[in-house]
């Protein structure tokens, strides 16, 4: 049961150009979004979050876009980086309270970016 | 700040044996989480902890795994008796539930690699 998806596993971009990364969500419960990065042998670190009642969070190169009428969020990061190049995974939860802040993750998406 | 700690960070065992990680929380992170990280898939949750109670341990597979976090710190996940599916990475997080701290991230550690053969 698989409630939030990134159907991409890959994506190859090219220093200094836009990276864009996917992620799509099934129950409409879910309020809170995360997105964790992921280097090899490493846990997954905090990237940016959004809330439900925002469309759009900016946080230096990385922007977070949520489209709720479609359960579609995206990361887009610019210019990329590559440092950048990591497995994104996307997150998410209902509510922030400790009975109700697990989150669920997608399969991540392993973003490579080349010089 | 130190980190989530988490060891051993690799573990080879035969089937049927059993085997344990510890993990330490970030201080003063009443919640703590156990992640299962099968290759190619994203963490699942196992269990979830606040202070030295359990909060959530639907996705527990309580015939072969169990969890304790007898004083409300630190934290064990055993497995007994393992099996090859159990193959996986075995992700820590801390969460800071105190007002005004808490962002809605989980902070991870850095995970422990359990190879079943």
């Amino acid at each position: 049961d698989q409630q939030v998806k990134q159907n991409s596993p890959s994506l190859s971009v090219q220093e200094g150009r836009i990276s864009i990364l996917n992620c799509d969500y099934t129950n409409s419960m879910f309020d809170y979004f995360l997105w964790y990065k992921k280097y090899p042998a490493e846990g997954p670190t905090f990237l940016i979050s959004i809330s439900s009642i925002k469309d759009k969070n900016e946080d230096g190169r990385f922007t977070v876009f949520l489209n709720k009428s479609a359960k579609h969020l995206s990361l887009h990061i610019v210019p990329s980086q590559p440092g950048d190049s990591a497995v994104y995974f996307c997150a998410a939860s209902r509510g922030r309270g400790s009975t109700l802040g697990r989150l669920y993750f997608g399969r991540g998406t392993q973003l490579t970016v080349w010089p | 700040e130190a980190g989530v700690a988490q060891s051993p960070r690799y573990k080879i065992i035969e089937k049927r044996q059993s085997v344990a990680f510890w993990c330490n929380p970030i201080s003063g992170h009443a919640t703590l989480y156990w992640y299962q990280q099968i290759l190619g898939q994203g963490p699942k949750l196992l269990i979830q902890f606040q202070n030295n109670g359990v909060v959530d341990d639907s996705q527990l597979p309580k015939d072969r795994f169990s969890a304790e976090r007898l004083k409300g710190v630190d934290s064990t996940l055993k497995i007994q008796p393992a099996k090859l599916e159990d193959s996986a990475v075995y992700l820590c997080a801390s969460r800071d539930l105190r007002t005004g701290k808490d962002t809605g991230e989980l902070f991870f550690g850095e995970g422990s690699r359990l190879t079943v053969l």
